[in-house]
């Protein structure tokens, strides 16, 4: 149904390990979204790509870390991660220009830190 | 101030019921708004937007007021299948065209 897909759907990782999340998608959308949602709180903006660049980052702690190698894919790596980190994590896209254009989420990846 | 205010609920609520969400945002630059629905353990899916001179899909109308910063969601005649956390979203502009989320309003339609 959506053109927005993320791998893993679930993770369960310790403090020690190294893991990437990876979005895919198949909208032809210039924009790409990392977000956090924890339990009772708003989704949170992490990353922003806007034609592979990152344009935003909202102070983010660098245990995690972005990549995008191109408009259709974009990475999340993982490492040295707390508990506190657990959280479903959403990739969005969106097309070029105005701010009506809507985002459009993946299925999100469903991370716990052991 | 949260950016995007909404009272968290729950809404229980029997089927046929009409149901209105609240939400209010705290900047004034704000330049599009919407609603999307998010099922348990689901992504956030666009519901609709908002304009000032308000706007309806089938059983859903929405409304914005720019002078109040205020956003409403009205379900008329609601389904169990309306049961659902309802975000309110603010488009702030910019570069990124950042959107500012709502925590949600979770509606329980009861049979």
């Amino acid at each position: 149904e959506t053109g927005v897909t993320q791998t893993p759907r679930h993770l369960v990782m310790g403090m020690t390990n190294k893991k990437s999340l990876k979005c895919e998608q198949h909208l032809g959308h210039n924009a790409m979204y990392w977000y956090k949602q924890s339990a009772k709180k708003p989704l949170e903006l992490m990353f922003v790509y806007n034609f592979k660049e990152q344009t935003e980052n909202n102070s983010v702690p660098s245990r995690f870390s972005p990549e995008c190698p191109n408009s259709s894919h974009l990475f999340l790596h993982l490492h040295t991660l707390q508990p506190e980190d657990s959280a479903l994590y959403l990739c969005a896209s969106r097309g070029s220009t105005g701010p009506g254009l809507k985002q459009y989420f993946g299925p999100g990846t469903r991370l716990t830190v052991t | 101030r949260k950016e995007v205010e909404q009272d968290p609920g729950p809404f229980n609520v029997p089927e046929g019921a009409t149901v209105a969400f609240n939400c209010t945002y705290s900047n004034s630059a704000s330049q599009s708004f919407f609603w999307y629905r998010q099922d348990c353990r689901k992504e956030p899916k666009l519901l609709m937007s908002v304009y000032s001179s308000g706007n309806e899909d089938g059983r859903f109308t929405a409304q914005l007021n720019r002078a109040s910063q205020y956003i409403s969601l009205l379900i008329r005649d609601s389904k169990l299948s309306d049961s659902a956390t309802y975000l309110c979203v603010v488009n702030i502009g910019g570069a990124t065209n950042k959107l500012i989320f709502g925590t949600g309003t979770l509606l329980a339609v009861q049979p």
